[in-house]
């Protein structure tokens, strides 16, 4: 089956720790995106990637890294420098050549800094 | 990037058809109309996309007046499970393909028996 995968689902960290959440998708999908959603809240894009090797900010980078060296995978570290990094990280993808606006989504990881 | 606004919440009871309208007084002329549903703890999914008139799908209606200023996302006879949050998106495929997408809030419907 094509699909994103996330994992894992649940993650707990000590405060001051780095913590990296998988996304892999088999999709063959060009863009990849990460978002972040607190509870009651939208969604918010932290960083997306068109292609392999190339990767953007999106509107709350701050305290994320992420690296794109292939197109199955789009893996997001949160860092210690994220303030409050408690809630539910999203991965999306997207095929470029569509003309619309759907993106496929896994099925999140929630992490909770203890 | 066109802001949308749309309910906070709204109810609704089983078999009912529920009409969910969003604004967007800036849309611009590239821009789509899409819609997601998002259940708790899930990843939203596409539900449906119009540019203008009336698209329909198997699981949804969206309404488009000429001025495209809003939209309306229809869902016939609604069932427990449609108790989700709805969001309304407008955006464009920019030069290169990159897709950017703007989630507010959305709605948030909830089906009663």
């Amino acid at each position: 089956d094509g699909g994103i995968t996330q994992s894992p689902k649940y993650l707990f960290r000590k405060e001051g720790q780095n913590v990296t959440l998988s996304c892999e998708q088999n999709l063959n999908h060009d863009a990849m995106y990460w978002y972040r959603q607190d509870p009651g809240q939208g969604l918010r894009l932290i960083y997306y990637s068109q292609i392999v090797n190339d990767f953007q900010k999106g509107d709350i980078a701050e305290g994320y890294s992420v690296s794109r060296e292939k197109k199955e995978s789009f893996p997001l570290t949160v860092t210690s420098a994220q303030k409050n990094p408690t809630a539910f990280y999203l991965c999306a993808s997207r095929a470029n050549y569509r003309a619309d606006n759907e993106q496929f989504f896994g099925p999140g990881t929630r992490l909770t800094v203890l | 990037l066109a802001k949308t606004t749309q309910p906070i919440s709204m109810d609704s009871y089983e078999g009912q058809e529920v009409n969910i309208t969003c604004s967007h007084n800036n849309i611009a002329t590239n821009d789509y109309i899409t819609w997601y549903q998002q259940f708790p703890s899930q990843g939203p999914r596409f539900i449906i996309q119009g540019y203008k008139t009336k698209v329909t799908n198997e699981v949804a209606s969206l309404f488009i007046p000429a001025d495209r200023k809003s939209s309306t996302l229809s869902l016939p006879r609604v069932s427990l499970s449609d108790t989700a949050v709805y969001y309304c998106l407008v955006g464009d495929r920019l030069s290169g393909g990159y897709n950017k997408l703007i989630f507010g809030a959305g709605t948030r419907l909830a089906v009663h028996p």
